[in-house]
């Protein structure tokens, strides 16, 4: 099992450019997050999704929209790109109802000029 | 009062002794506690989780669990070089866990 896999693993963007962060997961579970973490910020949620159909924002939605495309793939688009969306982005995923935790992918780094 | 709270250290331990990080959270409703370890440009990764007080033993790890003063710690007996990293602290609200609250984390440096 991959467990969670993200793509890509590195983005450089111009300010105003769009771009798409893929995520998906082989591990069937029910919900699945988009963190960014920041230097001193610690994680912070963008958005969730608890269950396939459904998405919900987190600490921090502005700029960014999400796709729950299937149980499996969740993708997390930054429409028009800030300096201040540069961050490492990790995706997640977890049971959902069980309590045993999240499971997350190895990251994006993006930074925009 | 923040959520989770853990001291960012940096927490200096010698190889061998015995490293201890702690977490306080503020929901009382808490149900789960999540310790996870993060390598320095490398993902979380879930290292122990716990649901009852009391401690929890996996290998060189103990979590343990006080409710009532709304505690979680983390013990790593005879600590490695490799065990240096950050450790977050992570707690849910209520029972599930697409509602996990996770701690700024404590950087833990063992001394060679």
């Amino acid at each position: 099992n991959a467990g969670v896999t993200q793509t890509p693993k590195f983005q450089v963007l111009k300010t105003g450019q769009s771009m798409t962060l893929q995520c998906a997961q082989d591990m069937n579970h029910n919900s699945m997050y988009w963190y960014r973490q920041d230097p001193g910020m610690g994680l912070r949620l963008i958005y969730y999704s608890a269950s396939e159909g459904t998405t919900d924002k987190g600490e921090v939605p502005n700029g960014y929209n999400v796709s729950r495309l299937n149980k499996r793939e969740f993708s997390l688009r930054l429409e028009s790109a800030a300096p201040s969306q540069t961050s490492v982005y990790f995706c997640a995923s977890s049971e959902g109802n069980r309590g045993r935790g999240q499971f997350f992918g190895p990251g994006t780094r993006l930074t925009v000029l | 009062q923040k959520e989770v709270e853990q001291n960012s250290g940096p927490l200096s331990v010698p190889e061998g002794a015995i490293a201890s990080l702690n977490c306080t959270y503020s929901d009382r409703g808490s149900q789960s506690f999540f310790w996870y370890r993060q390598y320095s440009g490398k993902s979380p990764e879930l290292i122990m989780f716990i649901y009852s007080n009391g401690d929890k033993e996996d290998g060189r790890f103990t979590a343990q669990l006080n409710k009532a003063s709304q505690y979680v710690s983390l013990l790593i007996r005879d600590s490695q070089p490799s065990d240096s990293a950050t450790y977050l602290c992570a707690v849910t609200r209520g029972a599930r866990d697409d509602k996990i609250i996770f701690g700024k984390g404590t950087r833990l440096h063992i001394l060679p």
